[in-house]
């Protein structure tokens, strides 16, 4: 079954805990997306990845890091997490140039203490 | 900032009835595109649209793209109860790129 998956689905963490979301597709995608989800503001990206070792910053960057060494994972990395990162956080991918052919993962929901 | 507003904020209807929202923009966007988000999920895509002017279906879902490239509408007809959720609007900011931004989202509720 074609499909994002995200790890874990729930976290309960404290201020300055290193930690990290995991994020794999088993569609061959050459993009991947991170987003936030808070009530009010949507979703915003945070990082993008166009292909293995390419990645840059979305709209709310700061405060994550990315890497992406191969294709079909793309792990979200809170070096020090604080209270404002407290969301609910969604991995998508998707095939080619077209971003609205995304697929999303079922999400993270995260809470830092 | 936000890029995207969306209105209204939240709905309360009955099943049954039928359901306009829409999505502006201060910007111009060449890609329209409508989310779905159920309860518990990621948003699913509903309809992408291309052209200004542009009217599309998917079943008892029609979204149409506004001429001044600035803003969007969905509507639902005959509202079911598997239609509630959290309704998005989204776009490219710019053509081709991978980075979209979203609006606040319009969540539905019906009263079966």
């Amino acid at each position: 079954e074609a499909q994002v998956t995200q790890n874990p689905r729930y976290l309960i963490t404290v201020t300055g805990k290193k930690l990290t979301v995991t994020c794999s597709q088993n569609m061959n995608h050459e993009y991947m997306s991170w987003y936030r989800q808070d009530p009010g503001l949507g979703l915003r990206q945070i990082y993008y990845s166009m292909n293995v070792e390419v990645t840059d910053k979305g709209d709310v960057p700061e405060g994550y890091k990315v890497s992406r060494k191969e294709k079909r994972n793309f792990p979200l990395i809170l070096e020090s997490p604080s209270p404002n990162q407290t969301s609910l956080y969604f991995c998508a991918s998707n095939p080619g140039t077209e971003v609205n052919e995304q697929f999303f993962g079922p999400g993270t929901r995260l809470t830092v203490l | 900032g936000q890029q995207l507003n969306q209105s209204p904020q939240s709905m309360f209807i009955q099943e049954g009835e039928d359901v306009s929202m829409n999505c502006t923009s201060s910007s111009i966007f060449n890609t329209w595109l409508w989310y779905k988000q159920d309860p518990g999920e990621g948003p699913v895509l509903l309809i992408a649209l291309y052209k200004a002017g542009e009217l599309t279906s998917n079943g008892r879902l029609t979204a149409q793209f506004g001429i001044t490239r600035k803003d969007s509408f969905l509507n639902i007809s005959a509202s079911i109860p598997s239609d509630v959720g959290i309704y998005f609007c989204a776009g490219p900011l710019i053509q081709g790129a991978q980075k979209l931004v979203f609006g606040q989202g319009t969540r539905l509720t019906i009263n079966p």
